[in-house]
């Protein structure tokens, strides 16, 4: 059972663009939504986060939008460089208890020159 | 600090045989968890250990078995090897939440081809 649907699978930018992934899922019970990055023969590493209460969370040029309403949240880079070519997770998880965190299927993004 | 290793980095192995991957983190981390990731499928959950002493299946446990040996290390067993176990695994540890902290640790991953 896929409960955090991620799109598009595979995404091509150019430099100095924006790149837009967008997640939805259906467990209305997750408060806790990271985003992961994955650079080619790396594990995973957490990239930014956010919470329901907040509708939007900016790190330098990476931006989570959240929409509670819609159960969708979606990840902006800003004015995107060749070095942040990589795969994005998007995530899903409840923070109270045990954490079990439910991925989605990835994002593969290429910034070309 | 080294964070989760694994090893092996790489293992070829023919159907039928088994081997155990090792993952082991020095973060003082009370959850650790195996994930398999294939194309197209994202990361899947195979089994985790939310704390010391316990071990639970995950999505896709059929075929595995987990040992938590310690609060650091966290061993993943291939009894008899599937080519559709082939894969890259991964090790991920956690704090459990502790101050808010709910980032997954992974580590490098072992590529793992059954042929």
């Amino acid at each position: 059972q896929q409960q955090v649907k991620q799109s598009p699978q595979s995404l091509i930018v150019q430099k100095g663009g924006i790149s837009i992934i967008n997640c939805a899922y259906e467990n209305t019970a997750f408060d806790y939504f990271p985003w992961y990055q994955q650079f080619p023969g790396k594990g995973p590493a957490l990239l930014i986060a956010i919470r329901p209460d907040v509708s939007e969370k900016k790190e330098g040029r990476f931006t989570i939008s959240f929409n509670k309403s819609a159960k969708q949240f979606s990840l902006h880079i800003m004015d995107s460089q060749p070095g942040d070519s990589a795969t994005y997770f998007c995530a899903a998880l409840i923070s109270g208890g045990y954490q079990k965190v439910t991925f989605g299927t990835g994002t593969k993004l290429q910034v070309i020159p | 600090n080294a964070g989760v290793t694994q090893t092996p980095k790489f293992q070829v192995l023919k159907t039928g045989q088994s081997m155990t991957l090792q993952c082991a983190q020095d973060m003082n981390h009370n959850s650790m968890y195996w994930y398999r990731q294939d194309p197209g499928m994202g990361l899947r959950l195979i089994y985790y250990s939310a704390s010391e002493g316990t071990t639970d299946k995950g999505e896709v446990p059929n075929g595995y078995n987990v040992s938590r040996l310690n609060k650091r290390e966290f061993s993943l067993r291939l009894e008899s090897a599937a080519p559709s176990q082939t894969s890259v695994y991964f090790c991920a540890s956690t704090s459990g939440g502790l101050a808010g902290d709910y980032e997954q640790y992974f580590g490098p991953g072992t590529r793992l081809t059954v042929t």
